[in-house]
C-alpha cells in the first residue's frame, strides 16, 4: 500500500534557526513527489515537484531534496512568515491512476 | 482573479439537508478533484474527473456525489448531510501529462449541525 509519513508533526523554531522537515514514502513506483504550503483556513499552495532521487529544488529559503525513500524540506534562516503547515504528497504509477497521496503535514511555527 | 474558485466559502447547515459545493477554474485544465480535510487526517480524495465524461470515486466517496457540468466546472453534492461531514472541502485541478501538479482552490468550510 502506498503511504506517506511526515515528521515531526509540529516544529517550533526561532527566527534564523535552520532546520529540516522529513517526508518518508512507500510507493510501488514514484511518478512525482510534491511539497505544498498551507496557511490556516486556506488551500494548499504548490511549492515543488521532484521526480527522481538526487534531485533538488530551491525557492527563497526553502530547498527540497529527494532520495529513494524520503524527501527533506530544508528551511534556511526562517522568518515568521514561513510559519505554515507543510504538506508532502506522492504520485505513483498505475493503480490509483496517479492520484496524490498526502501526508498529514508538519506544522511549522517560527518565532521572532 | 483566482484560477480556482469555490462557492460558498463558508456554509452552516442542518442534518438531512442537501448541499452543493461548486468549483470553477480558469486554468484550462482537464482534470478536477474534490478533497476533504479533517484535523489529524490530512487531505482525502472524494471524487475526481479526468474530463467531462469521466467521473471516478476516490478514497471516501460514500455520502457524496459529483457533477462535471463543463471542463471548467465541477460540483460536489451531499445528498443528506450528516455531522461527520463537517470539514474543509477543497477543489483542485491539474493538467494532463507528466506528474500532475494539482492546484487548489481556497476551500469551503462546511459545518453540519
Amino acid at each position: 500500500e502506498d503511504q506517506v509519513t511526515q515528521s515531526p508533526e509540529a516544529l517550533r523554531l526561532q527566527e534564523g534557526e535552520s532546520s529540516s522537515l522529513n517526508c518518508s514514502y512507500t510507493v510501488s513506483g514514484l511518478r512525482g513527489l510534491f511539497w505544498y504550503r498551507q496557511d490556516p483556513g486556506k488551500g494548499p499552495e504548490f511549492l515543488f515537484t521532484l521526480y527522481s532521487a538526487g534531485e533538488e529544488k530551491e525557492k527563497e529559503r526553502l530547498k527540497a531534496t529527494l532520495t529513494k525513500k524520503e524527501s527533506f524540506l530544508h528551511i534556511t534562516a526562517p522568518k515568521p512568515e514561513d510559519s505554515a503547515t507543510y504538506l508532502c504528497a506522492v504520485q505513483a504509477y498505475g493503480g490509483s491512476q496517479g492520484n496524490l497521496i498526502f501526508g498529514k503535514g508538519t506544522k511549522l511555527s517560527v518565532k521572532p | 482573479d483566482a484560477d480556482v474558485t469555490q462557492t460558498p466559502r463558508n456554509r452552516i447547515t442542518k442534518t438531512g439537508k442537501r448541499i452543493m459545493l461548486e468549483c470553477s477554474q480558469t486554468k484550462g485544465h482537464d482534470r478536477m478533484y474534490w478533497y476533504r480535510q479533517d484535523p489529524g487526517l490530512g487531505l482525502r480524495l472524494i471524487y475526481y474527473s479526468f474530463d467531462v465524461k469521466d467521473i471516478n470515486k476516490g478514497e471516501i466517496s460514500d455520502g457524496y456525489s459529483v457533477s462535471r457540468q463543463a471542463q471548467a466546472k465541477f460540483s460536489l453534492s451531499l445528498e443528506s448531510a450528516i455531522p461527520n461531514q463537517t470539514a474543509l472541502y477543497f477543489c483542485a485541478t491539474s493538467d494532463l501529462g507528466g506528474a500532475d501538479t494539482q492546484y487548489f482552490g481556497p476551500g469551503t468550510r462546511l459545518t453540519v449541525l
